[in-house]
């Protein structure tokens, strides 16, 4: 089976950096995807990993250790507009390669 | 450039009715994907089609019918709708099977069902 964690909620400060964890668990790993999801709209691709590591891009960072079952999302330089749910999302290899989400994390962002 | 469209964005309709989502992408891309997305559940897949007619089950299938004809669209179908299928639909679609590359699935702006 597959099981991915997240914390439901994080409140962070504007101009403050914050870390999105990400826990998996599936029979069959083949990379993980970030997407962010403003309220009522669409989720939005943010990254990809398939390789331990850390991938940059701009104020946003993704984070993979496979050993470990472990992603995280980093956001630097927090705006107001990064309110967001922050969906992790595993590829399982022996489900026919389809995407898994998490329950995505709320984040809010306080002046 | 359309993208990906979803229609209607609001349906309220009542048990036991048919209902249809529809879901057009103008990417000629091969897969497409159904989703519900529910409070504690996060989004969970319905169906999925890998080319035109070519369709399979993803994790909570029951209840719902899907074709695809074309590559462009895919409607899913509610046949007899219950209160328990009322949800946020998003549909989606990429270039490639996810597992296969790097390529992101792309959502179109979602389907807002209520069920009377």
């Amino acid at each position: 089976g597959q099981n991915i964690d997240q914390p439901t909620e994080m409140t962070a400060t504007e101009g403050a950096i914050v870390q999105i964890n990400c826990t998996y668990q599936t029979s069959g790993f083949n990379g993980l995807f970030w997407y962010q999801q403003h309220a009522g709209e669409a989720p939005t691709f943010l990254s990809y990993n398939v390789l331990d590591g850390l991938e940059e891009k701009g104020r946003f960072s993704s984070f993979l250790s496979r050993s470990k079952g472990y992603s995280y999302l980093l956001l630097k330089e927090l705006q107001m507009k990064d309110s967001a749910s922050y969906l992790c999302a595993v590829i399982a290899y022996n489900q026919g390669g389809k995407l898994i989400f998490g329950q995505g994390t709320e984040l809010s962002v306080k002046p | 450039d359309a993208g990906i469209t979803q229609s209607p964005r609001y349906k309220i309709t009542e048990t036991g009715r048919q209902v249809t989502l529809m879901c057009h992408q103008t990417w000629s891309h091969s897969y497409m994907f159904w989703y519900r997305q529910d409070l504690g559940h996060g989004l969970r897949l319905i169906y999925y089609s890998a080319a035109a007619d070519i369709t399979d089950k993803g994790e909570v299938p029951d209840g719902y019918v899907v074709s695809r004809s074309k590559t462009e669209n895919f409607p899913l179908t509610l046949e007899s709708a219950t209160r328990s299928q009322t949800s946020v639909y998003f549909c989606a679609s990429s270039l490639t099977r996810p597992a296969d590359s790097n390529q992101p699935q792309h959502f179109g702006d979602g389907t807002r069902l209520s069920i009377l």
